[in-house]
């Protein structure tokens, strides 16, 4: 199992483009999540799912959109990349149901390796 | 919303001195309080956990203990070494809640001289 994964490693956008990370897990996991990740700020979720075709926001929605098209699948896009998006985007997993074992969904969260963004 | 305050946002100390971190949380309902180390430029990645109806939970050189009383859950790191060098988050969340949400500290920055 690759676990976790995220597409790009890095990119650097000019103020105005838009891009779309993708975050990719192999555990059939329900629950995914988008973190950014900023010196002294610890991690700010962003949007999270809890289950194929629907997504909510976290703390720090603005300026992102989702999408979970398919269970292993978690898209965020910048629609038009401010340099305030300059951080460390960082996706995340969790919660298998697995009949009477259920595991909670805040149970570990499983993360990516994590895109650095740098907007111009 | 839950809101998890981290102390210290920084700690030095001698390999083989002990580092605790605390953090407190403002939500009395919530029941799951997992620490997460981050070595650089890597991921997050859970190291201990502990759940409301426990106080105190060890595994090696690591243990947390939790005050539900006090609202507050601390991180123990006994015997340190170089490579305890990262960053811990501690973590409060309502275990079963189908929102499956983790509420983050800042984030304690540990390093450990040899």
């Amino acid at each position: 199992n690759a676990g976790v994964t995220q597409t790009p490693k890095f990119r650097v956008l000019k103020t105005g483009q838009s891009m779309t990370l993708l975050c990719a897990q192999d555990m059939n996991h329900e629950y995914m999540y988008w973190y950014r990740q900023d010196p002294g700020m610890g991690l700010r979720l962003i949007h999270y799912s809890v289950g194929e075709g629907t997504t909510a926001k976290g703390e720090v929605p603005d300026g992102y959109n989702v999408s979970r098209l398919k269970k292993q699948n978690f898209l965020l896009g910048l629609e038009s990349a401010a340099p305030s998006q300059t951080s460390v985007y960082f996706c995340a997993s969790s919660y298998t149901s697995l009949g009477t074992d259920r595991r909670s969904p805040t149970d570990e969260q499983y993360f990516g390796p994590g895109t650095r963004l740098t907007v111009t | 919303g839950e809101n998890v305050e981290q102390h210290p946002s920084t700690l030095s100390v001698q390999e083989g001195d002990s580092a605790v971190i605390k953090c407190t949380y403002s939500d009395s309902a919530s029941n799951y309080f997992p620490w997460y180390k981050q070595e650089l430029g890597k991921r997050p990645q859970l190291i201990i956990d502990i759940r409301s109806n426990v106080g105190e939970k060890k595994d090696q050189r690591i243990a947390v203990t939790l005050n539900k009383t006090a609202k507050h859950f601390s991180l123990h790191i006994t015997e340190t070494q170089p490579e305890d060098s990262a960053v811990y988050f501690c973590a409060a969340s309502l275990r079963g809640s189908t929102l499956g949400r983790l509420y983050f500290g800042r984030g304690t920055q540990l390093t450990v001289w040899p």
